[in-house]
């Protein structure tokens, strides 16, 4: 199973919403990552869990909340987003911590709207 | 500290004509360099990875890239474009020294035409 499992694949919201995104690996990786990717650009990193701890958090709004319950699933809960946030929403993981092994593993991603 | 520039925001080839993306990169230890490709509305894909190892590395589905330390290059190809080539490449560097992850380039928009 090599699989990063995104849901949902799509999400709507308002501006006042609370929702969630979930991700989920069965490679045994110890390090899960959270990007955002804007049409056109490359992903930009968000946070980093290593061994289930908050190792990075790239200055992200705190409308952003990570949570890795477990080795094996990682989510982001959104509240109070912008319109501005409206993007694609990648989920990774790696072996090691990515800086070191170098591949990154990465799901199919959630497209995100706000109205 | 480092950085990668892809030197093309759009490659356009006809299909069973050769690839060529470019990648620049700096970086202050020896680095890992990686090609990602995205297909439209999927996530990103290794397509192959240096790691000081062999200089000419292959990769997934006939590409291959050549590690040019004296150039700081990392320039990917392909003999014969496929039209399912057509994607977003990412060029991204890993400064083993850096805590800060990787480092991807602007991508570069390949169009394969029939």
């Amino acid at each position: 199973d090599t699989e990063v499992t995104q849901t949902p694949k799509h999400l709507v919201m308002g501006m006042t919403n609370k929702k969630s995104l979930k991700c989920e690996q069965h490679m045994g990786h110890r390090a899960m990552y959270w990007y955002k990717q804007k049409a056109k650009k490359p992903p930009e990193l968000m946070f980093v869990y290593s061994y289930e701890k908050l190792s990075i958090n790239e200055s992200v709004p705190s409308r952003f909340s990570p949570e890795c319950p477990n080795s094996s699933l990682l989510n982001l809960h959104l509240h109070a987003l912008q319109p501005e946030d409206s993007a694609l929403y990648l989920c990774a993981s790696s072996q090691g911590l990515a800086g070191v092994t170098g591949e990154l593993f990465f799901g199919e991603g959630s497209r995100l709207t706000v109205l | 500290a480092q950085s990668v520039t892809q030197l093309d925001s759009h490659v356009s080839v006809s299909e069973g004509t050769p690839v060529l993306l470019r990648c620049n990169y700096s970086s202050s230890y020896s680095p890992s360099l990686f090609w990602y490709v995205q297909h439209p509305n999927k996530g990103l894909q290794l397509l192959l990875k240096y790691t000081s190892a062999a200089t000419l590395v292959k990769g997934i589905n006939g590409f291959e890239a050549e590690f040019k330390k004296s150039e700081t290059s990392f320039h990917l190809t392909k003999p014969s474009a496929h039209m399912s080539d057509a994607a977003e490449y990412f060029c991204v560097v890993s400064d083993r020294g850096s805590a800060r992850q990787l480092t991807f380039g602007s991508g570069t928009q390949l169009t394969v035409l029939p």
